[in-house]
């Protein structure tokens, strides 16, 4: 059982560049989000997404992209990247119930490090 | 709205002393609340999460919480530290879903030998 997959485990980009963050996850969860983590700020949601065909904005969407054609796969993709966007970036995913999946635990992928120049 | 403090941004300790972590929460509603661990260049992983059962919520490696609702308050504690407990924990409420979540800025815990 592989879990959350994240692909690159780690990239430079060249400010202005275009990439996508990929992430899977073969547990059939239908929430899936994206994070950026960076020192002494917690984790921060960037996009979620409640199901297939459906995607929302998190705490710090702009820069960022998402669609989610599957239920599996939930890709994030940065426009024209920028210095700022330097950070730890993890997808995770949790499973959803009748009741809106209250207190379900969130399993994370093991994070993409990517670095802006 | 919900929000999620943790107290200390450090904790140091010593090898078989015991562990508290601090975390207050800000809820408008009844919440669902985690500890997650994350090691060094490592994804996070559950220690342990209340739901509104038992207010005394046992994890994994040793670890227990207390939700106490009067004082918005689910510590994070373990009798004896070890040096694999060195880490950085992370306190989470949440709303439905598992999304809409909302992480404190962490807490590193060092254990010294």
């Amino acid at each position: 059982n592989a879990g959350v997959t994240q692909t690159p485990k780690f990239q430079v980009l060249k400010t202005g560049q275009s990439m996508t963050l990929q992430c899977a996850q073969d547990m059939n969860h239908e929430y899936m989000s994206w994070y950026r983590q960076d020192p002494g700020m917690g984790l921060r949601l960037i996009h979620y997404s409640v199901g297939a065909g459906i995607t929302d904005q998190g705490e710090v969407p702009n820069g960022y992209n998402v669609s989610r054609s599957t239920t599996e796969d939930f890709p994030l993709r940065l426009l024209s990247a920028a210095p700022s966007q330097t950070s730890v970036y993890f997808c995770a995913s949790s499973p959803g119930t009748g009741a809106g999946g209250i207190g379900n635990t969130i399993y994370f992928g093991e994070g993409s490090w990517l670095t802006v120049v | 709205a919900q929000s999620v403090t943790q107290l200390d941004s450090h904790v140091s300790v010593s090898e078989g002393t015991p562990v508290l972590l601090r975390c207050n929460y800000s809820s408008s509603y009844s919440p669902s609340l985690f500890w997650y661990v994350q090691h060094p260049n490592k994804g996070l992983q559950l220690l342990l999460k209340y739901t509104s059962a038992a207010t005394l919520v046992k994890g994994i490696n040793g670890f227990e919480a207390e939700f106490k609702k009067s004082e918005t308050s689910f510590h994070l504690t373990k009798p004896s530290a070890h040096m694999s407990d060195a880490a950085e924990y992370f306190c989470v409420v949440s709303g439905t879903g598992g999304f809409k979540t909302i992480f404190g800025a962490g807490t590193r815990l060092f254990v010294k030998a």
